[in-house]
């Protein structure tokens, strides 16, 4: 059963530019959850989706956005990067009703310069 | 306030003995659910072990354990027998209701480093 896939593994983009993120789940699972991980805030919650709905939002600015595909697939957008944006972003992915499990894909290092 | 606190920036431990993460948590719900990963310098979150709110077991994989102290609030992470291979960023998060019907939400720590001494 192959794991959660996120491309690209490393980007690099220039402040104003923006960028779009791909988080595949793991077979079966059709929830999505996006996380930012950086140096000083730690890990934050980014949204979440399940079947093409976005059920939870964490507190970052418009500029983050995210959908999901009928095969349960995900794509996050970041507008107007800002050289703060620079992170590595997680997909994690989840069953429904099995909320005991949430895989993390190899994350997207996302440089801006 | 933090809702997960890892007291415990870094780590040593000696190859073969077992080694203690602390993890304390901080939630008013009554289901709730707390994971541990580990996080190779490679950055990929690795599951290792999940203990429900309501499980009265601590939760066992292989190496690891959960020592789960509902009063208290604490969640530690025991890893038996270290290898080399341990070495790493280890992580305490909660899985709280948030969000719409059906969403949950993590919560992380900010981490302990583990560094396996051979």
């Amino acid at each position: 059963k192959a794991g959660v896939t996120q491309t690209p593994r490393y980007l690099i983009k220039t402040r104003g530019q923006q960028v779009t993120l791909s988080c595949s789940p793991i077979s079966g699972h059709r929830s999505v959850s996006w996380y930012q991980q950086t140096p000083g805030q730690g890990l934050q919650f980014l949204f979440e989706y399940f079947s093409e709905t976005q059920r939870n939002k964490g507190n970052f600015p418009g500029r983050f956005s995210g959908r999901q595909f009928s095969n349960s697939r995900s794509e996050m957008n970041v507008s107007t990067l800002e050289l703060g944006d620079s992170a590595l972003y997680l997909c994690a992915s989840s069953p429904q009703g099995a909320p005991a499990e949430a895989f993390f894909g190899q994350g997207t290092r996302l440089t801006v310069v | 306030a933090q809702k997960i606190t890892q007291t415990q920036p870094g780590m040593f431990v000696q190859e073969k003995e077992a080694v203690t993460l602390d993890c304390t948590y901080d939630t008013s719900d009554q289901s709730y659910g707390l994971f541990w990963y580990k996080q190779p310098s490679s950055g990929e979150m690795i599951f290792l072990i999940y203990q429900g709110s309501y499980d009265e077991q601590n939760a066992t994989e292989g190496r690891y354990s959960l020592n789960f102290q509902k009063a208290r609030k604490s969640a530690n992470l025991v890893i038996s027998a270290s290898q080399l291979g341990d070495s790493a960023m280890y992580f305490c998060a909660m899985r709280e209701r948030r969000g719409g019907a059906g969403s949950y939400q993590l919560t992380f720590g900010k981490g302990t480093k583990l560094s396996v001494i051979p």
